[in-house]
């Protein structure tokens, strides 16, 4: 099982629509989740920390569920603007680097 | 406060040439890393650093060097470039493991 899995998509959907991403990963020992996003030919940023309790920030909502080893991130009302790709970044445990998976493509049209 | 820069943008290699990628942060930040991306592969870790003065491999080391002689920047080097690393390259930040990276703008390289 890789280390962090995504779908990689795309994920094409109407303006205003909502959209979920998951994603898996193999190291239950993992400590620190993060939602980054990628702009073609940009540079990854981060979008939102992930926190045990779920954290919410204007129309984007992450969660985690250690039991299942996923995190998850729901994007309401989607705007043209929030097309680009979705990066799951894992921390695997203590003294690691971070792990990248390849990103989920979301692609919104009016 | 510029974050972290890359230099060069873009550049064209022939096979077997060498060139240096220079990254440099000014946020005090210890951790400092080299990624390549690739379509299709996600970003890799090639070397990183912990501190300054020390360096180490990560996933993708071989075909490269790096060096941390000051704190604020960390160089990747590439002795006899192959078309095989045509790629984007990415230099990240951060203050420690686990936390936040701050992402360069990249370096665009073609090794024809």
């Amino acid at each position: 099982r890789k280390e962090v899995e995504q779908d990689p998509g795309p994920f094409n959907v109407p303006e205003g629509a909502t959209v979920a991403f998951n994603c898996t990963y193999s190291n239950s020992a993992s400590q620190s989740f993060f939602w980054y996003r990628q702009d073609c030919r940009k540079e990854p940023k981060l979008l939102m920390s992930v926190y045990s309790s779920g954290n919410e920030d204007g129309r984007f909502t992450a969660q985690l569920n250690r039991a299942s080893q996923y995190i998850s991130l729901l994007i309401r009302d989607s705007k043209l603007s929030d097309s680009a790709t979705y990066l799951c970044v894992v921390s695997p445990q203590a003294g690691t680097a971070l792990i990248f998976g390849k990103g989920t493509t979301l692609s919104v049209s009016s | 406060n510029a974050g972290v820069t890359q230099t060069p943008k873009f550049r064209v290699l022939k096979t077997g040439q060498s060139m240096t990628l220079l990254c440099a942060q000014d946020m005090n930040h210890e951790y400092m890393y080299w990624y390549r991306q690739d379509p299709g592969m996600g970003l890799r870790l090639i070397h990183y650093s912990v501190g300054e003065g020390t360096t180490a491999k990560g996933e993708v080391p071989d075909g490269y060097n790096v060096s941390r002689l000051k704190k604020q920047n960390f160089l990747l080097g590439l002795e006899s470039a192959a078309p095989s690393q045509t790629s984007v390259y990415f230099c990240a930040s951060s203050y420690s493991w686990g936390d936040e990276q701050y992402f360069g703008p990249g370096t665009r390289l073609t090794v024809t």
